[in-house]
């Protein structure tokens, strides 16, 4: 049920763009993403609920192609402060009702 | 106030010690979780609070067991727990229905020796 999430890690000078990548191979109903630094909690970037929605967050920006079953996630110009991990995340139905399981997470490093 | 606060930051127990975790939101979300993160792993769900009702229960340990006092509080106690139960706990919140994002708290640091 776990998302699988590429790349595994990325390293950045400041200014440079990347993206990560969220897919599964059950449906998605919606994608969420966080960012996560060392020693910190999780802290909530967007969510997607529709395929083909599109969302922004400052210089964060992110897609849903719910029939490929895919989410991506687009961090433009990046700074410093983008640097720590990224989870998306996403609900599903088990036997004990609405769970939700995060992706294995993108390591993030953003150098000056 | 958009925080969650959880306390302690830290704690150190024996095998054979009783303690318990305490998280606390008042944003006036009606759904609260606890999470367990192990080093360089994703946070992974262990139990649900709708309404203060449990709602779901992952197949975690009976020596975790979950207390929702009210719609603000959060209790995870803790009896007989394994070295291997170290980890991170996270409590968390949300609207009710999930579509709106989970606010973390900053966790419990565990370490069972």
């Amino acid at each position: 049920q776990q998302p699988v999430q590429s790349p595994q890690a990325v390293i950045l000078r400041e200014g440079e763009d990347a993206v990560i990548n969220c897919s599964s191979s059950k449906a998605l109903y919606s994608v969420h993403w966080y960012r996560q630094k060392h020693g910190e909690a999780p802290v909530f970037l967007m969510i997607l609920l529709k395929g083909g929605e599109q969302k922004g967050h400052e210089k964060i920006s992110a897609s849903f192609n719910e029939k490929k079953q895919q989410s991506s996630l687009y961090l433009t110009a990046s700074q410093l402060s983008y640097s720590g991990t990224y989870f998306c995340g996403t609900p599903f139905l088990n036997n004990y009702g609405q769970n939700f399981v995060f992706g294995p997470g993108t390591r993030l490093s953003v150098l000056p | 106030d958009t925080e969650v606060t959880q306390t302690p930051k830290h704690l150190v127990m024996g095998m054979t010690n009783k303690k318990s975790l305490k998280c606390e939101q008042h944003m006036g979300h009606r759904a609260m979780y606890w999470y367990k993160q192990k080093a360089k792993k994703p946070p992974e769900l262990m139990f649900v609070y709708s309404y203060e009702k449990l709602s779901i229960n992952e197949s975690v340990p009976s020596r975790f067991s979950p207390e929702c006092p009210n719609s603000s509080l959060l209790n995870l106690h803790l009896h007989a727990l394994q070295p291997e139960d170290s980890a991170l706990y996270l409590c968390a919140s949300s609207r009710q229905g999930g579509g709106y994002g989970y606010t973390f708290g900053s966790g419990t640091r565990l370490t069972v020796v």
